[in-house]
């Protein structure tokens, strides 16, 4: 079976650009987190939708970004515009109700904002 | 206060040693705990869920004291293949998705 599926695996933008970050979770799974890490500040969630719907998004940092889950099996992270305070890792994670502390990650999207 | 706080290390050991982290938590709340393991520029993935009563899968024993407000994972014989960054994980309670994660404790096993 196929895992979490992130696109692009690595991005590389200019200041004041638009990114979009795009996860497709494990089929069936009805969690989804999108998280960012860094060495200074490790691993953070930005996010959680359950049924497609966001739960808790105090992690996003400001107005630049934005989250979507038009359906279940599909969802945008969204930075415009973009700085160079962005660059991180970005994951994107599914679980199910009942084990969602089971997180399964997807490989990460490693973002450059020069 | 952070509300997880481990030490990064590296920690470097030699093949067949034992090797304990430790991590604490702020939030005397807090309901779930986890370790997550997470190779080298790979994603973090669930390596076991951390028990009131401790508990054991093969090598790897993991403890929780909520007096003390910490977590422990023991890693007995080290393997080459346990070279990597343990994640202590929370829940801060059962109707949350929320984890919380640490900054991770990094070991390094040697031949």
């Amino acid at each position: 079976d196929a895992g979490v599926i992130q696109s692009p695996r690595h991005e590389v933008t200019e200041m004041g650009q638009e990114v979009t970050l795009r996860c497709k979770p494990i089929s069936g799974h009805d969690y989804l987190f999108w998280y960012r890490q860094t060495m200074m500040r490790g691993l953070e969630l930005l996010i959680y939708f359950n049924n497609n719907v966001p739960i808790d998004d105090s992690g996003m940092p400001e107005d630049r970004f934005s989250a979507k889950m038009p359906n279940a099996s599909f969802s945008t992270l969204k930075i415009q515009p973009s700085e160079p305070r962005d660059s991180a890792v970005y994951f994107c994670a599914s679980s199910l109700t009942g084990t969602v502390y089971e997180q399964y990650f997807g490989p990460g999207t490693r973002l450059t904002v020069t | 206060r952070k509300e997880v706080e481990q030490d990064p290390g590296p920690f470097n050991v030699p093949e067949g040693a034992t090797v304990a982290f430790n991590c604490t938590y702020s939030n005397s709340a807090s309901q779930s705990f986890f370790w997550y393991r997470q190779d080298c520029r790979k994603e973090p993935k669930l390596l076991m869920s951390v028990y009131s009563s401790g508990n054991e899968d093969g090598r790897f024993t993991a403890q929780l004291n909520r007096a003390s407000q910490y977590i422990s994972l023991l890693i007995r014989d080290s393997k080459l293949s346990d070279s990597a960054t343990y994640l202590c994980v929370f829940r801060g309670s059962s109707n949350t998705g929320k984890l919380i994660f640490g900054q991770g404790t990094t070991l390094q096993v040697k031949p």
